[in-house]
């Protein structure tokens, strides 16, 4: 079975651009978790879609959002990037019923100048 | 709100060493907790869960004990391996579909050959 697939790898940006990142989950699962991981806060969470749907979401600003499509695929949007925003940006899968384990890609690297 | 303290890093060993990596958590109700691996360059795994007071769970020669009364959940290994060098995070969820994680700051484990 194939893994949580994230792309692109790695990605530099100026403040203020946007940017677009993209999660392909495991085949079969419905949800998709967003974490940002960075050595000053750690991992933190910004939010869960399940069938398309916003389930949970983290204490990130508004110029954070994503959405997830009918192939269970998944965005992430940032808007007028932050230095502050440079970070592993982490995406997990799971079939979305209690108590299932989450499965991480490997994160996307943003670095904003 | 819920969190959760980690014994801080790096851990240094010596193969075949036994480790402890210390968890303590607050949350107001009855959470699941997870301990996750991060090997180097790669995304999270989750290395064992437990879902209820004196739970324990293992996976591949680690244990972790779900205690209430203390609500702590301490990662263990009886004899470590250079391939054990790591980060581990320790992690809870108090959301029924386990979507939504709180993490450690996570601890570096090194072990020496």
């Amino acid at each position: 079975k194939a893994g949580v697939t994230q792309t692109p790898r790695y990605l530099i940006k100026t403040r203020g651009q946007q940017v677009t990142l993209s999660c392909s989950p495991i085949s079969g699962h419905r949800s998709v978790s967003w974490y940002q991981q960075t050595p000053g806060q750690g991992l933190q969470f910004l939010f869960e879609y399940f069938s398309e749907t916003q389930r949970n979401k983290g204490n990130f600003p508004g110029r954070f959002s994503g959405r997830q499509f009918s192939n269970s695929r998944s965005e992430m949007n940032v808007s007028t990037l932050e230095l502050g925003d440079s970070a592993l940006y982490l995406c997990a899968s799971s079939s979305g019923l209690a108590f299932r384990p989450l499965y991480f890609g490997p994160g996307t690297r943003l670095l904003v100048l | 709100g819920n969190s959760v303290t980690q014994m801080e890093g790096p851990v240094t060993l010596s193969e075949e060493a036994f480790l402890t990596i210390n968890c303590t958590y607050t949350a107001t109700g009855y959470p699941s907790l997870f301990w996750y691996v991060q090997y180097p360059g790669e995304g999270l795994q989750l290395l064992l869960k437990a879902t209820k007071a004196d739970d324990k769970g293992s996976n591949k020669g680690f244990e972790a004990t779900y205690r209430k009364e203390t609500t702590s959940f301490h990662l263990e290994k009886g004899s470590v391996q250079v391939s054990d060098s790591a980060v581990y995070f320790c992690a809870l969820s108090e959301e029924e579909y386990g979507n939504k994680l709180v993490f450690g700051a996570g601890t570096i484990l090194r072990v020496k050959s």
